[in-house]
């Protein structure tokens, strides 16, 4: 079955500095990879969708790489802010049939530092 | 407008009672997801509702588990003999489509912890 694996170790940085964080997958490549948002208490935010023909995607100072041969995506954060502080989560689609059912890694804890 | 709402927000019980856990999804959003969420883990998929469609109760880990959902709204998800390994964060999530690439809005969950 697939299984995700992220760092589960939290990644400390401070202000400014670029975050990376990464999300390694088993088995087949699947068709999206999707990064989420978890702050304490709450459920997770969608961030940013990338499909396998894509190599790459950005949004404002979020950027996600999907390289199927690796079978890894990284998800980065530039100029990163305090308020960036908080899991972040990597997810596949792991129905054939694309109907959006999920399957998480167990999230990367960052702290950015001021 | 609102989002994805659950009750209780939290939940404590005895082991071996049942509970029965809300959802109110977006007004207007055809699919239904559930998820448990145990501490420091993953979210994993329990079951998921399309519109009219049979629902895909795959990822229900026993018998104990069942959920309902009326027409394209409030859905409920029911835990029968209720065990310590039940204990986790329930969440739900919505989305307008149900496709791998429509966004699932989640609620903020339901923490339930068995005694």
């Amino acid at each position: 079955s697939q299984k995700i694996e992220q760092n589960s170790e939290a990644l400390n940085i401070q202000e400014g500095k670029t975050a990376t964080l990464t999300c390694n997958y088993t088995n087949y490549s699947p068709a999206y990879l999707q990064w989420y948002r978890q702050d304490p208490g709450r459920g997770p935010v969608f961030l940013l969708l990338i499909r396998e023909n894509e190599k790459e995607k950005r949004k404002e100072r979020l950027k996600v790489t999907f390289d199927t041969t690796l079978k890894q995506s990284l998800f980065h954060i530039t100029a990163s802010q305090p308020a960036d502080s908080a899991t972040y989560l990597c997810a596949l689609d792991m129905s054939s049939s694309n109907t959006g059912k999920l399957i998480f890694g167990q999230g990367t804890t960052l702290q950015v530092k001021p | 407008g609102a989002g994805v709402s659950q009750s209780p927000s939290n939940k404590v019980t005895e082991k071996g009672k049942d509970v029965e856990l809300r959802c109110d999804p977006i007004s207007g959003h055809t699919a239904l997801y559930w998820y448990r969420q145990r501490l420091g883990q993953g979210l994993e998929f329990l079951i998921y509702f399309q519109g009219n469609s049979a629902p895909d109760k795959s990822g229900l880990p026993s018998d104990r588990f069942s959920a309902e959902r009326t027409g394209e709204s409030v859905s409920t998800l029911t835990i029968q003999r209720t065990q310590q390994e039940d204990s986790a964060v329930y969440l739900c999530a919505s989305s307008l489509y149900g496709g791998a690439t429509d966004t699932q809005y989640f609620g903020p969950g339901t923490r339930l912890t068995v005694l």
